[in-house]
């Protein structure tokens, strides 16, 4: 099984702030890569797939990047909605997620 | 709209089963790739079971053996069949609509999620 691995668990930020969160997989998952976003109390939202795709109407101040086995989802200034739990997942083989980065103010 | 509705969770006794409902509108499941995907309370994300196109299903180790994805076209639903259940699957279960292509995966819709509670 492809374990991964979140990076920080949890971070406090301001508005306006850029973001990185990290996710680093087991083995190569050749850029099967997704980002999903959660907010309390609701379904998680896909962001980013293909480790560097935007999902449509997803806003341009989400950026995603790496290779092989380490990936960054990039919020390039920090927004109030923004706040939230956010989730890697790779596809590469089965499916699984990262433990999840809370960001909170 | 694309929709998804999840219903049929509640309180189980360990050892029980129960039949998750997951009811689609704005496409069909029959041609869609389609997956159960669960959360702990307070916990993450569970990747638990996906069914394919052409039906060939899929399933975590965890559940293995004990849980059953399956769909009818004709009511255009998905369903999953939980069978001796245990306390470790306490959860809210989420259906979710996969998007496969040749060089990604993911799960594009959502539903609202069902309750599954496994306690005597």
């Amino acid at each position: 099984d492809i374990q991964m691995t979140q990076s920080p668990s949890s971070l406090s930020a301001s508005v306006g702030d850029r973001v990185t969160i990290t996710c680093r997989a087991s083995q190569s998952i050749s850029n099967f890569l997704n980002w999903y976003q959660q907010k309390p109390g609701k379904a998680p939202n896909l962001l980013i797939y293909a480790a560097s795709n935007l999902q449509s109407g997803v806003p341009s101040r989400f950026s995603g990047s790496g290779s092989g086995t380490d990936y960054t989802l990039t919020i390039s200034s920090l927004q109030p909605e923004d706040f939230a739990t956010y989730y890697c997942q790779q596809s590469y083989s089965a499916r699984s997620f990262g433990q999840g980065t809370k960001v909170e103010i | 709209e694309v929709q998804l509705v999840e219903t049929g969770g509640g309180l189980i006794q360990p050892g029980g089963s129960l039949r998750l409902s997951c009811a689609a509108s704005g496409f069909t499941v029959s041609n869609t790739y389609m997956s159960w995907v669960r959360q702990g309370p307070g916990k993450g994300l569970e990747w638990v079971s996906a069914i394919y196109n052409g039906g060939r299903t899929y399933y975590a180790d965890s559940v293995k053996g004990r849980f059953t994805i399956s769909r009818d076209i004709s009511k255009n639903t998905l369903y999953l069949q939980m069978n001796s259940l245990r306390a470790e699957d306490t959860a809210l279960y989420y259906c979710a609509r996969l998007v496969v292509e040749t060089y990604y995966d993911a799960f594009d819709i959502w539903g609202q999620g069902t309750m599954v509670t496994v306690s005597s």
